[in-house]
């Protein structure tokens, strides 16, 4: 099935890092997300983006909508031990569905 | 506000066999979409059910088929299991855009 391209794969980084991932599409989206999921759980909601240029934040994370709307970047400031899990993007094109195209995820691994 | 259920959260099954898995949305959300996620990989769309009618879906075989109830609640019934169908599926409920995963039901095919 269709996956967004979403790197790195995978990260090991120190506790107070800061941590980009970014993830890209060769269609346009009209909506992006940003999920996490830990082991044995459903993706738990992160951010929600809507407009082409966005910049939206939660806490310690910062997420854009790429002006080309085939891109998203999701940063997280200071990391620490519970920042732990893997990231997905999601893309959204038809507003009259659900149906997110998911990315690959990205694993990140904290070093106290 | 109660979130995403869904049910059962194990289950083991043997090739050829039917499976049926539950889902109750959250409060106020009238969409329900499923997804299966492979070991190692991002979700993928199953399909969606607003006011209990499929209006979605994604590239999955007619054997997985799904119903929505009045309560908004729904159930994914895949018939013929094969060993690709192990994974987990996740329902999620939507509202203005957005979608609310629940824990998922981790599906093993033998």
């Amino acid at each position: 099935g269709q996956q967004l391209n979403q790197s790195p794969q995978s990260m090991f980084i120190q506790e107070g890092e800061d941590v980009s991932m970014n993830c890209t599409s060769s269609s346009i989206f009209n909506t992006w997300l940003w999920y996490k999921q830990e082991p044995g759980e459903g993706p738990v909601l992160l951010i929600a983006l809507y407009k082409a240029g966005e910049l939206t934040s939660n806490g310690r994370l910062t997420a854009q909508f790429g002006i080309t709307r085939k891109d998203s970047f999701l940063n997280i400031s200071a990391s620490i031990p519970s920042d732990v899990g893997i990231y997905f993007c999601a893309g959204r094109m038809d507003s009259g569905t659900y149906k997110y195209i998911f990315g690959t995820g990205t694993r990140l691994k904290v070093l106290a | 506000e109660t979130g995403v259920t869904q049910s059962p959260t194990h289950l083991i099954k043997t090739r050829g066999q039917q499976v049926t898995l539950r889902c109750s949305s959250q409060s106020g959300h009238n969409t329900v979409s499923w997804y299966q996620q492979a070991l190692g990989q991002g979700p993928q769309f199953i399909f969606q059910y607003y006011r209990e009618e499929e209006n979605g879906r994604g590239n999955f075989p007619p054997r997985f088929s799904g119903l929505q109830f009045p309560n908004y609640s729904s159930e994914l019934n895949v018939n013929a299991l094969e060993l690709d169908d192990s994974a987990l599926y996740l329902c999620a409920s939507s509202h203005l855009g957005l979608a609310s995963f629940g824990p998922g039901t981790r599906l093993t095919v033998l």
